[in-house]
């Protein structure tokens, strides 16, 4: 099956710093998501970027599929941002999402 | 428009029993998806039923088990509860299988089994 690895693993940042996040994955994919995992352990739905650049107020998300990778950036970071960034994504033959490690992301004041 | 919601949210069973979850998708979705996740093994697949069909399904024991409904609702049931069950359910919802869409996901069900 698809291999989906993310770096860093952990990432301690101070309020107000920038970040990226990044997303290698091994095959062809249909779907490609962002997540944020809240502290109750909802996955919030970042992004859907299969392919291209999409912004969100102080995220924006790149992915080259044809270079398979996937970048998160986050600008002047929020004690909010703290938790858990996992990348997903979906095969083209298939359904299922297959999910990264996750980001462990701690944003201090 | 309301998102996919799970009941219970929270769970304390013991070895050996059974539990059953609930998904509903959001309106119109007719996909869901299982998904639990232990610090262990992070995040890995259960099983995906659409039309009330399943369509796939993840490397786990027959004991994890699940149908769908005619209103797209689903349901997974795990047997013969073991400790190592313990972990967080999530389920997802989309309009297709395998569509390019966003899925979304429901708030999850915490399964601790004592």
């Amino acid at each position: 099956g698809i291999q989906v690895e993310q770096s860093p693993p952990d990432l301690i940042l101070q309020e107000g710093a920038n970040s990226t996040l990044r997303c290698n994955f091994s095959d062809s994919v249909n779907n490609l998501q962002w997540f944020h995992q809240n502290p109750w352990g909802q996955l919030i739905n970042l992004f859907y970027i299969p392919s291209g650049t999409k912004q969100n107020g102080r995220l924006s998300a790149t992915t080259v599929a044809t270079e398979r990778y996937s970048l998160l950036y986050i600008s002047s970071s929020q004690t909010t941002d703290s938790g858990v960034y996992f990348c997903a994504v979906q095969e083209t033959s298939g359904s299922r999402l297959t999910f990264g490690e996750g980001t462990q992301l701690t944003v201090n004041p | 428009k309301a998102g996919v919601t799970q009941t219970p949210r929270y769970l304390i069973k013991t070895r050996g029993q059974q539990v059953t979850l609930s998904c509903s998708p959001i309106s119109g979705h007719r996909s869901v998806s299982w998904y639990q996740q232990t610090p262990g093994q992070g995040l890995q697949f259960l099983f995906e039923y659409f039309s009330e069909t399943q369509r796939n399904k993840g490397n786990f024991p027959g004991r994890f088990s699940g149908r769908q409904f005619s209103n797209s609702r689903s349901e997974m049931n795990v047997s013969t509860l073991e400790l190592g069950d313990s972990a967080l359910y999530l389920c997802a919802s989309s309009f297709t299988p395998g569509g390019r869409e966003t899925q979304y996901f429901g708030p999850g069900t915490r399964l601790l089994v004592l």
